[in-house]
């Protein structure tokens, strides 16, 4: 059946750049979606792209998208403290289907 | 534009208890869906709802139950509460009547978090 996966932890040092992976299977994936999850609360949207666009880049989000592997990233530039948190990947074809989510702790 | 709304944020319950959550969408979304997550599951999803119509249900017991309003606002309840319940429930809603469909993404409110003990 559909499957998201990511690996489940990622930690990077303050002012680097964070790179979180998601791999998906179904290939009629038509949106792929990026959410943050802070403690205590719900998941924020942070962005998105269409299945028929390679890059997309939003302020300090880069999201990579290489359809044929069926790879999705998100780059986070100059990570700060307030990037914590638990990011999801998600993507639709006939439904959403989330990953596990990949928790990022910064290192000072 | 007010967000996803969930009430309450905490709720305390105990085993055979009944407990009913509120979610208030984004006006002008009609749609509006149901998640537990778990940190041994991840976020899984219970059910859909569109013009108070289920339109799609996950593999949960029929313990969980939900129903949508006229006014797009959703509910959700769990009966016979068992320990495995204590989760936090995500609401979410978005404009399209089918999630998935389209460039409509989901809008979460903060969750519910519910102990059973």
């Amino acid at each position: 059946g559909e499957d998201v996966e990511q690996s489940l932890f990622l930690s990077v040092r303050e002012g680097d750049s964070s790179v979180i992976n998601c791999t998906y299977t179904d290939s009629s994936s038509t949106y792929l979606y990026w959410y943050k999850q802070e403690p205590g609360a719900g998941l924020q949207l942070l962005t998105y792209i269409f299945s028929n666009m390679d890059m997309k880049q939003d302020q300090r989000l880069t999201v990579l998208l290489n359809k044929k592997d069926k790879h999705l990233s998100l780059r986070i530039a100059d990570t700060q403290t307030g990037d914590s948190a638990i990011y999801f990947c998600a993507v639709s074809a006939s439904k959403i289907i989330f990953g596990s989510g990949t928790r990022l702790s910064i290192r000072p | 534009k007010a967000g996803v709304t969930q009430t309450p944020r905490y709720l305390i319950k105990t085993r055979g208890q009944q407990v009913t959550l509120s979610c208030s969408p984004i006006s002008g979304h009609r749609s509006v869906s149901w998640y537990q997550q778990t940190p041994g599951q991840g976020l899984q999803f219970l059910f859909e709802y569109f013009s108070e119509t289920q339109r799609n249900k996950g593999n949960f017991p029929g313990r969980f139950s939900g129903r949508q309003f006229s006014n797009s606002r959703s509910e959700m309840n769990v009966s016979t509460l068992e320990l495995g319940d204590s989760a936090l429930y995500l609401c979410a809603s978005s404009l399209a009547p089918t999630i998935g469909q389209g460039n409509s993404p989901l809008h979460f409110g903060n969750g519910t978090r519910l102990t059973v003990t």
